[in-house]
């Protein structure tokens, strides 16, 4: 089965901190995903990536970047946290050409206070 | 036009019934749809996906049905059990987009 880790699975940071959110996936998946799931809105795309060092925006993608450096990792930036993004952070991976196949980490909740 | 719209936002329902729940799309584009499952503390995983060219897909106690008129689709549980008590999200996607588009989610709790 494909893993998809996620470095943290809680984390608190104060308002301003750069915050870095993990993600590793273990199955040679090339598309890898960050949403963020808030109550009532569902899971929303911030952003995704197809290959190494590639990334799109999805649709909420202000205030967060991304890193791809290896096929395997796929990193969540927050430059200047704020308390409007204390949520729980889902990464996703998939192969590509499969869109059934996402497979999802745990989750971090992150918490900005 | 690429959201998906689910409803009810949370559903309680007795052992042994049957849970509903429903979801519509505006964007025609949109050929997969599946459901994801999720339960606390893990992330989502899928359940169950239909494409457009058939009306009812059926998997154990799951069923999507969908409405291509209508642009809607719904999961429907038989016997629903406590241990289906949980988060579900519908969602879609197109050809070549891969990306998948999630409903609000509907939190199902299941009493025994």
């Amino acid at each position: 089965d494909v893993k998809v880790t996620q470095s943290s699975r809680y984390l608190v940071k104060r308002t301003g901190e750069k915050v870095f959110l993990e993600c590793v996936q273990d199955m040679d998946h090339e598309n890898m995903f960050w949403y963020r799931q808030d109550p009532g809105l569902g899971l929303r795309l911030i952003y995704f990536s197809y290959d190494v060092k590639m990334k799109e925006k999805g649709d909420i993608p202000e205030g967060y970047s991304v890193s791809r450096e290896k096929k395997e990792r796929f990193s969540l930036i927050l430059e200047s946290a704020s308390t409007n993004q204390t949520s729980m952070y889902l990464c996703a991976s998939q192969e590509e050409g499969w869109v059934y196949g996402y497979t999802f980490g745990s989750g971090t909740r992150l918490t900005v206070v | 036009q690429q959201q998906v719209k689910q409803s009810p936002q949370s559903l309680i329902v007795q052992k042994g019934g049957i849970s509903i729940i429903n979801c519509a799309y505006e964007n025609t584009a949109f050929d997969y749809f599946p459901w994801y499952q999720q339960f606390p503390g893990k992330g989502p995983a899928l359940l169950i996906a239909i494409r457009p060219d058939v009306s009812e897909k059926k998997e154990g106690r799951f069923t999507i049905s969908f409405n291509k008129s209508a642009k809607q689709f719904s999961l429907h549980i038989m016997d629903s059990q406590p241990g289906d008590s949980a988060t579900y999200f519908c969602a879609a996607s197109m050809e070549g987009a891969q990306k998948l588009v999630f409903g609000q989610g509907t939190r199902l709790t299941i009493n025994p």
